[in-house]
Formats: C-alpha cells, sequence, structure tokens
C-alpha cells in the first residue's frame, strides 16, 4: 500500500513562513491525487483547510495556501499566529484509497 | 449549520463487534458521499471507509475490508460503520466526516466529533 510522508516536526517564528510537504511512495504527487489538508489541536477533531492542491474552504484563513512543490504537494503557511501551533495531516488518492500523511507537528516559537 | 454526531463507540472484546452511528443534519445528507476516518491514540489520521450518496458504491481501507460495512440510511440521516472480528489496532476514535467532489477534486469537508472504541480483554 502507498506510503505518504510528512516532516515529523517543524518550527516556525511567529510571523514566519514555513512549508509542510507531503510525499508519495508511488511518485511524485500530481492534481490526480486531489491534495487535501487537515490541522488538528490536541483534544479536537481535524478541521480542513486545502482541498484539491490549492483550493481554500470558506472558513480557511488567507494566510493557509496549497501547492504542488517538487514532486510534492505542499502547504504554505505565511504570517504565521501562535494558534497555527497544531497537527498538520495530508490526504491523497492512491489507486482506490484514499492515504493520510503520517502529519507534521508545527510549533510556533 | 452542518452537524455530524457519531454514537456507538465503547469497551470491546477481541473478535468482537460494535456498530457506530453518524446522525447528520444541517445539509441535503442523500446527496453528498460520506466517510469514516479514525485515529489510533497518539497516531495519525487514518482514512477507513467511503460511501456514495445513494449507498451503490463502497470502498475501504485493506486493513478492515472483509471485517467493517459501512451503510447509510438516508431516510434516517444515518451513517453506519459495523465492525465486527475487531482486534486490538482497531482501537481509535472513529470519526464520521462528509466527503464530496467540487472543483475539480474530491474533498473531506464537515468533520464529527469522534467516538471512541476500545478493543481490549
Amino acid at each position: 500500500q502507498t506510503v505518504v510522508t510528512q516532516e515529523p516536526s517543524l518550527t516556525v517564528s511567529p510571523g514566519g513562513t514555513v512549508t509542510l510537504t507531503c510525499a508519495s511512495s508511488t511518485g511524485a504527487v500530481t492534481s490526480g491525487y486531489y491534495p487535501n489538508w487537515f490541522q488538528q489541536k490536541p483534544g479536537q477533531a481535524p478541521r480542513a483547510l486545502i482541498y484539491g492542491t490549492n483550493n481554500k474552504h470558506s472558513w480557511t484563513p488567507a494566510r493557509f495556501s496549497g501547492s504542488l512543490l517538487g514532486g510534492k504537494a505542499a502547504l504554505t503557511l505565511s504570517g504565521v499566529e501562535p494558534e497555527d501551533e497544531a497537527e498538520y495531516s495530508c490526504l491523497l488518492y492512491c489507486g482506490d484509497a484514499w492515504v493520510f500523511g503520517g502529519g507534521t507537528k508545527l510549533t510556533v516559537l | 449549520e452542518v452537524q455530524l454526531v457519531e454514537s456507538g463507540g465503547g469497551l470491546v472484546q477481541p473478535g468482537g463487534s460494535l456498530r457506530l452511528s453518524c446522525a447528520a443534519s444541517g445539509f441535503i445528507f442523500s446527496s453528498y458521499w460520506m466517510t469514516w476516518v479514525r485515529q489510533a491514540p497518539g497516531k495519525g489520521l487514518e482514512w477507513v471507509a467511503n460511501i456514495k450518496s445513494d449507498g451503490s458504491a463502497k470502498s475501504y481501507v485493506d486493513s478492515v475490508r472483509g471485517r467493517f460495512t459501512i451503510s447509510r440510511d438516508n431516510a434516517k440521516n444515518s451513517l453506519n460503520l459495523q465492525m465486527n472480528s475487531l482486534r486490538a489496532d482497531d482501537t481509535a476514535v472513529y470519526y464520521c466526516a462528509r466527503f464530496d467532489y467540487g472543483l475539480g477534486s474530491y474533498y473531506i469537508d464537515y468533520w464529527g466529533q469522534g467516538t471512541l472504541v476500545t478493543v481490549s480483554s
């Protein structure tokens, strides 16, 4: 089964910019993998942020953006705020199954 | 307001069965695919199963295929997950979520708060 890999952890300063990536063990991620991104804070359900590589939900803050970068799906946070400290997970469509990445713990410090 | 409320979680012995339900409101349930996602304690998210809006298509992650069955009752706005032959590694919080297609992509948008399933003797 396909393995989807994310950075285990990243640290960013308030006001800074950080990019999280999402790679597939089968090769380059394309739009056909329908990349989705989710944010999850401790004790809470996940919250959807991005779908279809770069589409935002109506509630997604403008500082979040999605893209394809070097064969991976990417989530960029620009002008990071303390409240952005959370776990971020990507989701890819891999053949006949959906696969989540292991998640990136983002620390704002 | 879209609401998804899971129920049915609890403690079950290995080899046992459990049926989860998800009550949906605030949207036209029969128009949307739905999905179950689980999260083992301290671990990442894992997609479990999808079901098409009319129930005619279903898909499962390999680890649950043949043991779990996803179903829905559009008249009752309800999504279900029948879990049989449960194993310790099925222990997780199970989330119900809305799954759909738009702007050229599939996506999950709304999530329930989850229900905890613990498989232990």
